[in-house]
């Protein structure tokens, strides 16, 4: 079983849909989630990161940690087609030094 | 802050030939991290460094790949003699040493290696 496991897609949803990405881990040890989006030939861009579990809102996007069931997502409400792009899950262990194990992606395209 | 820094943006190669990619991260980060992407295997950590230092390079796939960080505003990825196989998207990140752990890419290198 690979560390990180997030569906690939494509998913494809109308504007203004709400949105649901999900990842799940193996590693009970890791402590940092994050998410960040990455845009056709650009870098990945730090989206939100949470420590340990629970919730974080930041505008039309919220992520949630489950670590009961190694289970997190993240949340677009009011999609809009600037969304569009590429979603990575990472997850990095508890001293942070060991760099963040990525999932490998999930490609969402927001329809107009 | 002009962000990580990586060039080439694009190189294409022929097999056999040596190829040299770089990278400036942010300044004041302690730490350095070089992934590769693919379609296959999504983000991979190749190796990384904390004060110029190699800390863990068991990501990186074969001798063929070597990395340097002869200062804190500069490091190299070197692929020697190159593959096919190793064509792919390779990301240069860093970090701070305290507070979260949180990396900041680069634009990335595309490499394709005839």
């Amino acid at each position: 079983q690979k560390e990180v496991e997030q569906d690939p897609g494509p998913l494809s949803v109308p504007e203004g849909a709400i949105v649901s990405l999900n990842c799940t881990y193996s590693n009970s040890a890791f402590q940092y989630f994050m998410w960040y989006r990455q845009y056709s030939r650009k870098g990945p861009e730090l989206l939100m990161y949470t420590y340990s579990s629970g919730n974080k809102e930041d505008g039309r996007f919220t992520a949630q940690v489950d670590k009961s069931s190694k289970y997190i997502s993240l949340f677009i409400r009011d999609s809009q087609p600037s969304d569009s792009a590429t979603y990575l899950c990472a997850i990095g262990g508890p001293g942070g030094a060991d760099g963040l194990t990525f999932g490998k992606g999930t490609h969402l395209i927001i329809q107009p | 802050d002009a962000g990580v820094i990586q060039s080439p943006r694009h190189e294409v190669t022929e097999m056999g030939q040596e190829v040299t990619l770089r990278c400036k991260p942010i300044s004041g980060h302690d730490y350095l991290f070089w992934y590769r992407q693919t379609m296959m295997r999504g983000l991979e950590l190749l190796i990384y460094f904390n004060n110029n230092v190699p800390i863990d390079d068991s990501g990186m796939p074969e001798d063929r790949f070597s990395a340097k960080m002869p200062n804190a505003s500069f490091s190299t990825l070197k692929i020697q003699p190159s593959e096919p196989r190793d064509s792919a998207v390779y990301f240069c990140a860093s970090r701070r040493e305290s507070g979260a752990n949180v990396l900041t890419f680069g634009a990335g290198s595309r490499l394709t290696v005839l």
